[in-house]
Formats: C-alpha cells, sequence, structure tokens
C-alpha cells in the first residue's frame, strides 16, 4: 500500500516564479492538507481540500491556492514567489475530516527561491 | 491562538538513558494531540496519537502521555539508542489542522 506520495523531491526557483507541488493521497483517503515548514521550525497550515474545496485555510496569503481532483490528489500552487518562500512543503492525507482522525505526512518537497 | 511549545529544543545524551521530552499548549480544547518524529530533511513519521480523552498511549520504547487541563504531553523515549536520533515534534489538534511546536532536536551518543 502506497503512502503519500509527493512531487518533486526538490525544487530550484527564482523570486517572482510560480510553481506548482503535488500530493497524491494514501491509498482510501479522501482528504489532503498542507504545510509550509521552514529550516528550524515546525510546519504551519496552510490549507486543507476535501472533496474539491479548500475546507480550511491557514494564515497565509492569496499567492497560495490549491486544488484537489476527483482522484482526491492535490496541487499546491504558489504565485509571485519570494525568498521566504524557501521551505519544506509536506502534504498529509487523512480519511473524511473528523477531528480524531490520524494524518499521513509524505517525504516533503524541498522548495529553494533564489 | 494555539500556540505550543517544545522544551528542551535541543537534547544530547548517552546511549541507554531514559529520557523525558516537554510539549505545552495554551488552549486545552483540543481533539487530539500526536507526536511526530523527523529526521534531517526528510517528512513526518507519526509515533503516537493521544485522543482528548486519553490519558497516555504506549509503542514500544515509547510513552506519550497527556494532561489537557494543564495543557500538557511528554513523551518518554526508555533505553535511547543511537537510532532514535531525529527531532520530535509534538502537534495539537483542533477539528481539521495540526497546530506544531518547534521540535525538540534530540541527539543519542553511542
Amino acid at each position: 500500500d502506497a503512502g503519500v506520495t509527493q512531487s518533486p523531491t526538490h525544487l530550484i526557483k527564482t523570486r517572482g516564479q510560480q510553481v506548482t507541488l503535488r500530493c497524491s493521497p494514501k491509498s482510501g483517503h479522501d482528504t489532503v492538507s498542507w504545510y509550509q515548514q521552514a529550516l528550524g521550525q515546525g510546519p504551519q497550515f496552510i490549507f486543507q481540500y476535501y472533496e474539491e474545496e479548500e475546507r480550511q485555510r491557514g494564515n497565509f496569503p492569496d499567492r497560495f491556492s490549491g486544488h484537489q481532483f476527483p482522484n482526491y490528489s492535490s496541487e499546491l500552487n504558489v504565485n509571485a514567489l519570494l525568498l521566504g518562500d524557501s521551505a519544506l512543503y509536506l502534504c498529509a492525507s487523512s480519511y473524511g475530516t473528523g477531528a480524531t482522525d490520524t494524518q499521513y505526512f509524505g517525504p516533503g518537497t524541498r522548495l529553494t527561491v533564489l | 491562538k494555539q500556540e505550543v511549545t517544545q522544551i528542551p529544543a535541543a537534547l544530547s545524551v548517552p546511549e541507554g538513558e531514559n529520557l523525558v521530552l516537554n510539549c505545552s499548549f495554551t488552549d486545552s480544547a483540543i481533539y487530539n494531540l500526536q507526536w511526530f518524529r523527523q529526521d534531517p530533511g526528510k517528512g513526518l513519521t507519526s509515533l503516537l496519537l493521544i485522543q482528548s480523552s486519553q490519558r497516555e498511549q504506549t509503542s514500544g520504547r515509547l510513552n506519550a502521555s497527556l494532561d489537557k487541563s494543564s495543557g500538557r504531553s511528554t513523551l518518554y523515549i526508555a533505553a535511547s539508542q543511537p537510532g532514535d536520533s531525529a527531532t520530535y515534534l509534538c502537534a495539537v489538534s483542533h477539528g481539521q489542522n495540526f497546530v506544531f511546536g518547534p521540535g525538540t532536536r534530540l541527539s543519542v551518543l553511542p
């Protein structure tokens, strides 16, 4: 059973560019959450997708947007990249949006903005 | 706004020692608390999940406790091994997302 997968593994962009990160949830899961983890810090919640809709959003600007497809996979898009967007981007999946559900995390995508 | 802190920020111990990592949170109205392990540059591995109605969970050499009223959780690691070296993160859930602490970086020396 494949766990949560993310692509690409690493990405280098320059300021002002746009980037798309991808996530496939664990088999049987229908909910995808995205987190940003800056170096030396804990992950911060960006947003969560369920039934192809954004259900909850953290304190991130509109430059961060997402999408969920009918097969439950998800994309995170970041526009007008800033140096401060350099981070490890983690995707987590779960079944439903229940508060007691365990989230399973992918290996992350390391984004470097030059 | 929920805030999660972890003490200590870093810890170095000789192999074989028992150790305790601490996690504190400001809002006790949580649904659950989860401890994760993160190896350098990698994703998160779930270690233990404690529901709000539970007091503790155990898995092998790991034991996690939860005291909601005081806003505290501890992760106890018995007989530490060099392979336990990693960053340990606690996270609390209010519903649809986790709020993470900054982590404790653990080094177990052979």
